[in-house]
């Protein structure tokens, strides 16, 4: 069965620091892949998408991620994080033959101190 | 546009009683969802329909639980009767799939319920 990893449970960050957020996936065939934010208390916003071309893809708010077919990754980043950022990051792939149906990972909980 | 519209955004209920969460997806999207959050199991897919028809419902936990989408423009989740680990915060997301093409799936802000 397909699942999607991500590692860190909870990031604690400063403001201005660096963020890469991990996400593996299992499965071997065409993906799409996603990174959706949530806000406390809010529902979930697309981030960013990936379904072909470049694999560094730009998304809202400065966050970007990179597809690495060989690795089953695509991790999240942004160069310097605000107060404002603090939230739960999900990364969800839709398998190339699995019509509509997203798979999210656990999720990833980011605080950042003013 | 509106977004996705998801009724009642708070609902607290008893133990033993029906509840029926609603959602109006995005006009001319054909593909809708309903997840269901909760800190123990995360964001888990309950069932899915595309042009008002199930497709994949094996997300649903038990009998308890049923959704319909009469039109293009609603569906609901029903539980009957309800328990407390049903409570979680349920989502309705949709999307446009055209010609086999996956498309972005847009969230509504959520029904929170509690059941005591």
């Amino acid at each position: 069965a397909q699942s999607v990893s991500q590692h860190n449970h909870h990031v604690i960050l400063s403001e201005a620091a660096s963020l890469e957020l991990g996400c593996n996936y299992s499965y071997g065939g065409t993906v799409n892949l996603f990174w959706y934010v949530q806000y406390p208390g809010q529902h979930l916003q697309l981030l960013l998408k990936y379904f072909s071309g470049d694999p560094l893809v730009k998304g809202i708010k400065g966050f970007e991620a990179e597809f690495i077919k060989s690795k089953f990754s695509f991790n999240l980043r942004k160069p310097s994080v605000q107060w404002s950022d603090t939230a739960e990051y999900f990364c969800a792939v839709i398998r190339g033959n699995a019509g509509n149906m997203l798979t999210f990972g656990g999720g990833t909980r980011l605080m950042v101190k003013p | 546009d509106a977004g996705v519209i998801q009724s009642p955004r708070h609902e607290v209920t008893e133990m033993g009683q029906e509840v029926t969460l609603r959602c109006k997806p995005i006009s001319g999207h054909n593909s809708l969802f309903w997840y269901r959050q909760t800190m123990m199991r995360g964001l888990e897919l309950l069932i899915y329909f595309n042009n008002n028809v199930p497709i994949d419902d094996s997300g649903m936990p038990e009998d308890r639980f049923s959704a319909k989408m009469p039109n293009a423009s609603f569906s609901t989740l029903k539980i009957q009767p309800s328990e407390p680990r049903d409570s979680a915060v349920y989502f309705c997301a949709s999307s446009l799939s055209a010609g086999g093409r996956t498309d972005t799936q847009y969230f509504g802000p959520g029904t929170r319920l509690t059941v005591l």
